[in-house]
């Protein structure tokens, strides 16, 4: 079937950097797209979404961006901080479902 | 917090055996999905509830079943457990306003399955 997949699966940036994590999609019918934050021993995070009559959302340090061209979708954390290291994990929903990738970790360096 | 809540918290089975979980769902959702994530996996979709009545099914055989009840809570029950079950296993809340739309799901803590 189709799935999910994360471009990066670990990311190291340095507190107060710009982190971007990419995800590519490979179903062209998904029509709504998300992003979760998973800390170890917990379950994931709600962070942001966007349905794909969207190429853009913003919310707070947070941006993500959807190209429906190329079947990619990214995640933007402004201002980086120790609080933000995490697996992070886009998925794409079509109807009732949602289609996880493997994640990227994130990881915050002072 | 989500308001999600789910319990146990951990669980430990012996291979063959029978386990339900439990979710209670977020004040004012309707919809209730369920997930298997193992170590270092993301999420799979096991199938999701709605007016309680299953309303989607990822690719999980029979032996995984479920049940929602009127106050919108959920169970999931796992029969003839494998040693391929252990898993940490999620429930999401969400509010549906019709079947096949997509919603912003909010997830519980989990329960971690441990089958020896």
């Amino acid at each position: 079937g189709e799935s999910v997949g994360l471009h990066l699966p670990t990311l190291s940036v340095q507190e107060g950097d710009n982190s971007i994590i990419n995800c590519a999609y490979s179903n062209s019918a998904s029509d709504y797209f998300i992003w979760y934050k998973q800390e170890s021993g917990k379950g994931p995070q709600f962070i942001i979404d966007i349905r794909s009559n969207m190429d853009k959302r913003q919310g707070q340090r947070v941006t993500v961006l959807l190209n429906k061209t190329v079947k990619h979708l990214s995640l933007q954390i402004a201002a980086t901080q120790p609080g933000d290291s995490a697996v992070y994990f886009c998925a794409d929903g079509t109807g009732y479902a949602l289609n996880f990738g493997k994640g990227t970790s994130l990881l915050v360096t002072p | 917090e989500t308001g999600v809540t789910q319990s146990p918290t951990h669980l430990i089975k012996t291979r063959g055996q029978q386990v339900t979980l439990r979710c209670s769902s977020q004040s004012g959702h309707n919809t209730v999905s369920w997930y298997q994530q193992a170590l270092g996996q993301g999420p799979q979709f096991i199938f999701q509830y709605y007016r309680e009545e299953e309303n989607g099914r990822g690719n999980f055989p029979p032996r995984f079943s479920g049940l929602q009840f009127p106050n919108y809570s959920s169970e999931l029950n796992v029969n003839a457990l494998e040693l391929d079950d252990s898993a940490l296993y999620l429930c999401a809340s969400s509010s549906t306003i019709g079947r096949g739309s997509t919603d912003t799901q909010y997830f519980g803590p989990g329960t971690r399955l441990t089958v020896l």
